[in-house]
């Protein structure tokens, strides 16, 4: 198992371009986790999923963070306009269930908005 | 609201020493606890969990962490670390709903120093 893949690893980007990292969960695992982290603010979590369905978006800063998980296998976090502070680490995690229980978190994608 | 708090920001300690990070969680009902580490640059591994029966969990790398429910607590501990233990710490707390365990909620982490 390859693990929760994540892309890109490292993002840069002018202040106002639009922004999609991508993350591919852990095949079999119903839920998906985006997470973001800074120094200021450690590690929050930003929306969640289950079976593809968007269950708690509470974390989600403003209205410029859409996420979306069009299927099983495949889930994109949008920032559109992007700004600096939005300079953070994304991660994303997916969790499976019975005797896979447990949180498996991807490499991150390390964004800068310049 | 749920919340997990990790009282060291903190922590130098040199080879060999003794480790004991602390972790208090506010909820009342049933949690899933977790210790994630993150070494420099990298992402979020576990090191252990604890969901039910022995209060003490052995995790990897000669972690444990014991759950104390009386006092909402799950320090991490470690006998005798190594230059290598060098990184942050987070605790975790998973909250039971009527539809099960759903998120993970971080404490703010401790950052480690072993210093040679």
């Amino acid at each position: 198992d390859a693990g929760v893949i994540q892309s890109p690893r490292h993002e840069v980007t002018e202040m106002g371009q639009e922004v999609t990292l991508r993350c591919k969960p852990i095949s079999g695992h119903d839920y998906l986790f985006w997470y973001r982290q800074t120094m200021m603010r450690g590690l929050e979590l930003l929306i969640y999923f289950n079976n593809n369905v968007p269950i708690d978006d509470s974390g989600m800063p403003e209205d410029r963070f859409s996420a979306k998980m069009p299927n099983a296998s495949f889930s994109t976090l949008k920032i559109q306009p992007s700004e600096p502070r939005d300079s953070a680490v994304y991660f994303c995690a997916s969790k499976g269930r019975g005797a896979n229980y447990g949180y498996t978190f991807g490499s991150g994608t390390r964004l800068t908005v310049v | 609201a749920q919340s997990v708090s990790q009282h060291n920001h903190h922590v130098i300690l040199s080879e060999a020493a003794s480790l004991e990070l602390g972790c208090n969680y506010s909820y009342g009902g049933t949690v899933n606890l977790f210790w994630y580490v993150q070494y420099p640059g990298q992402h979020l591994q576990l090191l252990l969990k604890y969901f039910s029966g022995d209060p003490l969990v052995k995790g990897i790398k000669g972690f444990e962490a014991e759950f104390i429910k009386s006092k909402f607590s799950f320090n991490l501990r470690k006998p005798s670390v190594q230059w290598s233990d060098t990184a942050e710490y987070f605790c975790a707390v998973e909250r039971a709903r009527d539809t099960g365990f759903q998120k993970l909620v971080f404490g703010t982490g401790t950052r480690l120093l072993v210093s040679p």
